[in-house]
């Protein structure tokens, strides 16, 4: 149980473009969801956290206008990155969980490549 | 906020011999500590987790200590394999908050 799936799982695109990042729960309502950005050999990065219906709350340093958090039901949540750049190409995660003191659960990440 | 921190940044091990990780917390109401391991490319995978109302948790050649009062815990992994070659990472958090992270370790096991 407890699957969060990811999609797309690597995207190549040009500079200037809009990429949307879909991230779902199959097989449990998730109340709240996390983005996380991990550049090579980083660690993973918190970018921001959404609850369901609600606004997303973005961690210090991160865009809002440029990283648009959609959390529009209980298994699905949207990251688009608007006009990427090179400098946005970085790995993309999600993470759902379904309470307050429940373990969170990781999509498989999305490689972004902006050209 | 949560700060973790994690030590060392790369570890070599022979094959068979133990390999320790460390990892300290800075906010006292964190109370739930796993360990992740990712390949290169994939989602960290969870490991080995623990809450703070435990001291030690063992899983087969993998356990975690945890000590409250000086915030700091441990992964152990004994017996090591190459396959368990790989980055750890270390995270924390507390209730409603997200995981925070530690910067991880790049075990090597050596055969």
């Amino acid at each position: 149980g407890a699957v969060v799936s990811q999609h797309p799982s690597w995207v190549i695109c040009k500079s200037g473009t809009s990429v949307k990042i879909e991230c779902r729960s199959l097989d449990f309502q998730a109340t709240t969801m996390f983005w996380y950005r991990q550049f090579p050999k980083q660690s993973l990065m918190l970018m921001a956290t959404s609850n369901e219906g609600s606004k997303a709350t973005y961690e210090q340093g991160v865009e809002k206008d440029k990283f648009l958090i959609n959390h529009a039901s209980l298994t699905l949540s949207t990251l688009t990155v608007t006009s990427a750049h090179p400098e946005d190409s970085s790995f993309y995660i999600c993470s759902a969980r379904g309470g307050a003191n429940q373990p969170q659960h990781f999509g498989d990440g999305t490689r972004l490549s902006i050209l | 906020g949560e700060n973790v921190e994690q030590h060392p940044s790369t570890l070599s091990v022979q094959e068979g011999d133990s390999a320790v990780i460390k990892c300290t917390y800075s906010d006292s109401a964190s109370n739930y500590f796993p360990w992740y391991k990712q390949e290169l490319g994939k989602r960290p995978q969870l490991i080995i987790d623990i809450r703070s109302n435990v001291g030690e948790k063992k899983d087969q050649r993998i356990a975690v200590t945890l000590n409250k009062t000086a915030k700091h815990f441990s992964l152990h992994i004994t017996e090591t394999q190459p396959e368990d070659s790989a980055v750890y990472f270390c995270a924390a958090n507390s209730g409603n908050t997200p995981l925070v992270f530690g910067k991880g370790t790049r075990l090597s096991v050596i055969a």
